[in-house]
């Protein structure tokens, strides 16, 4: 079945520093990738997604290619923000509704 | 805001209560979903109702009881948890019950549940 395994937290950071999580994933046919956020005390928010290879999806600063070779899902960003800190998920679709999530990553950024 | 509003946003209860969570989503969505996010576990999907019909049960004990009686409201009724049913509850919505990239899903900010 479709699975997604992201790389295991915690993650602490100084500002500004660069932030990447591995993200790679099995599925049985052409998936949809996301990436969500959750902030403290919030619900999932949806940070960016990829519905085909090579796409990139980005937003606040965060990017992530979809990477049909190496089935990953890699996010990015290049300088962070305290405001960063929060546990991100990454999720794929396949072709239909469910989602599957990875485990989470939880990012801290000190000032 | 995401347009789904969830609340209690936290609720404590004893193992022979009855109480229920309530979700509501302004989105003009048709497909509704419960989640289960316990500490260190992957979320887990509950149920999910498609135009009010429920489509999914994922083998959740009986003691979660879901209610659909719009497209724009989705309940959980709890009766009789136990401890491990500690966890966080997220309510989402997506326009249908059917796949695409553009059915995104938008969650609220959960129900943070404590069985005591």
């Amino acid at each position: 079945g479709d699975s997604v395994t992201q790389m295991e937290g915690p993650v602490t950071l100084s500002e500004e520093a660069f932030l990447t999580i591995n993200c790679t994933y099995t599925a049985t046919g052409y998936p949809s990738l996301f990436w969500y956020v959750q902030y403290p005390g919030e619900g999932l928010q949806l940070l960016l997604k990829a519905t085909k290879a090579d796409d990139k999806g980005s937003n606040k600063g965060f990017e992530a290619t979809y990477r049909k070779e190496t089935t990953s899902f890699h996010l990015e960003k290049g300088s962070v923000q305290v405001s960063d800190s929060a546990v991100y998920f990454c999720a794929l679709s396949d072709d239909d509704y469910k989602l599957s999530f990875g485990a989470g990553t939880t990012v801290t950024v000190r000032a | 805001e995401t347009g789904v509003t969830q609340t209690p946003r936290h609720l404590v209860m004893g193992m022979t209560n009855k109480k229920s969570l309530k979700c509501e989503q302004h989105l003009g969505h048709n497909a509704m979903y419960w989640y289960k996010q316990s500490a260190k576990k992957p979320l887990e999907l509950m149920f999910v109702y498609n135009f009010k019909e429920q489509t999914e049960n994922n083998s959740v004990p009986s003691r979660f009881s879901p209610e659909c009686p719009n497209s724009s409201h989705l309940f959980l009724h709890l009766h009789t948890l136990q401890p491990e049913d500690s966890a966080l509850y997220l309510c989402a919505s997506s326009q249908n019950a059917r796949g695409g990239p553009k059915n995104i899903q938008y969650f609220g900010a959960g129900t943070r549940l404590s069985v005591l």
